[in-house]
């Protein structure tokens, strides 16, 4: 069964270092997304990427926080200065319709560290 | 922002009988609602959706409800299996806000043998 692919499953960085996730995404699916969920706490969107370009985003994604689907395969998500209260599971997500009722296909999910 | 919210933290079943996990929602703009499953060190796996314009949809065992004026849903699994443990988080979208879920906070559901 196709699958949503996220490396590394557990990254650890210092404060004020940049990171960046990745993500294969089902090769033929279309909408691209990140989620993260803060231990303890509910699980939250960051942003959606369809057609090379980012088109929705939440409050939580700000200018820290980059997307970009740099080789047609690949999504990365780009943290340019960690903080403390960057420190969740991280979870990419991909989907072949916009359609509402089609359940995204989450990937395994990278544990992101800052200390 | 409790948009969706899932009040039982944890659900207790014995083998062979219905689990009942239950969501309820505050934006009247929500117009599809999802399941989803959760094991540990794994992301969340699409379980079964339903749209507004329906009250149950079925797959197998597992069915939800859906009760708009109450702004409620349930999925119910039944007969649950030992398999079954794990979170369960309800999640809702509006058209308007593309497909970006809004989840609630999870049900442990925990089935025993």
């Amino acid at each position: 069964e196709p699958e949503v692919t996220q490396t590394p499953s557990h990254q650890v960085t210092q404060m004020g270092q940049e990171v960046i996730l990745r993500c294969v995404p089902i090769s033929n699916h279309l909408y691209f997304y990140w989620y993260r969920q803060i231990l303890g706490q509910k699980v939250e969107f960051l942003v959606s990427f369809y057609n090379n370009e980012i088109s929705e985003k939440s409050e939580i994604f700000d200018d820290q926080f980059s997307v970009e689907r740099p080789d047609g395969s690949n999504f990365t998500l780009k943290i340019r200065s960690t903080k403390l209260e960057d420190s969740a599971m991280y979870f990419c997500a991909s989907s072949l319709d916009r359609g509402q009722g089609y359940g995204y296909t989450f990937g395994s999910g990278t544990r992101l560290t800052v200390v | 922002d409790q948009q969706v919210k899932q009040n039982s933290p944890s659900l207790s079943v014995q083998e062979g009988r219905i689990s009942i996990l239950n969501c309820d929602y505050t934006n009247s703009m929500f117009d599809y609602f999802l399941w989803y499953k959760k094991y540990p060190a794994e992301g969340p796996t699409f379980l079964i959706s339903i749209s507004s314009i329906k009250d149950k949809n079925e797959d197998g065992r597992f069915t939800v409800f859906l009760n708009k004026s109450a702004k409620h849903l349930s999925l119910h699994i039944v007969p649950s299996q030992p398999g079954d443990s794990a979170v369960y988080f309800c999640a809702a979208s509006a058209y308007n806000a593309g497909n970006m879920l809004t989840f609630g906070g999870g049900t442990r559901l925990m089935v025993k043998p």
